[in-house]
């Protein structure tokens, strides 16, 4: 069974602070995705890595896939209100042969206070 | 471009009844998959579909099924509901069928379903 383990759970900072969610897991995955999720809405896709060792930037956001493609991270600078919400990061593992389904982690709860 | 929609948004229900939820995929996208989420499990994969094909399938029991319609259109249906079924299920769509190392889906609101 793959598991995909982020952590910390919850995590409350002022704005203007830095952070870094983190997501593990034992299995390789193809492919990782980070989605931010506010309340009441579906997940929203931030961003796709690909290669190990990859790394990008959207604004004040910077993605990391591990370089054994089993973890990912990633660092928020400096985090504003609009910030708050649930990450989560999801693995993309092959199915049954051609078919590939994702592995959702187990979520960060991020408040941003003003 | 529209978003995925999902009818109903909210769903109460007692246990031992059924039902169906509803999910429009965004215009052109051909796969549809289906996740519950909880505040225990978190997000759970159901199933998949494509081409009016289940491809995919999560460890759910055969009380949850699904079928696509030939307009890319998605059900899923519940039967004989459990109090541990109460979840937000949340519908996803994609361009492709989920395959290869991109598999981007939009997903929808959801529908929170609660069983009394």
């Amino acid at each position: 069974t793959q598991l995909l383990e982020q952590s910390p759970q919850f995590l409350s900072i002022q704005e203007g602070e830095n952070l870094t969610v983190y997501c593990n897991s034992s299995s390789v995955f193809s492919s990782l995705q980070w989605y931010r999720q506010e309340p009441g809405e579906g997940p929203v896709l931030l961003v796709t890595v690909v290669t190990g060792g990859e790394v990008k930037k959207l604004k004040r956001l910077t993605f990391q896939f591990g370089d054994a493609r089993k973890d990912s991270s990633l660092h928020i600078t400096a985090a504003q209100p609009g910030d708050t919400g649930l990450y989560l990061c999801a693995g993309s593992v092959l199915y049954g042969g051609a078919t590939n389904k994702l592995i959702f982690g187990t979520g960060t709860l991020l408040a941003v206070q003003p | 471009k529209a978003g995925v929609t999902q009818t109903p948004r909210y769903l109460i229900k007692t246990r031992g009844q059924q039902v169906t939820l509803s999910c429009s995929p965004i215009s052109g996208h051909r796969s549809v998959s289906w996740y519950q989420q909880t505040p225990g499990q978190g997000l759970q994969f159901l199933f998949e579909y494509f081409s009016e094909t289940q491809r995919n399938k999560g460890n759910f029991p055969g009380r949850f099924s699904g079928r696509q319609f030939s307009n890319s259109r998605s059900e899923m249906n519940v039967s004989t509901l459990e109090l541990g079924d109460s979840a937000l299920y949340l519908c996803a769509s994609s361009p492709s069928p989920l395959a290869g190392a991109f598999n981007e889906q939009f997903f929808g609101p959801g529908t929170r379903l609660t069983v009394l």
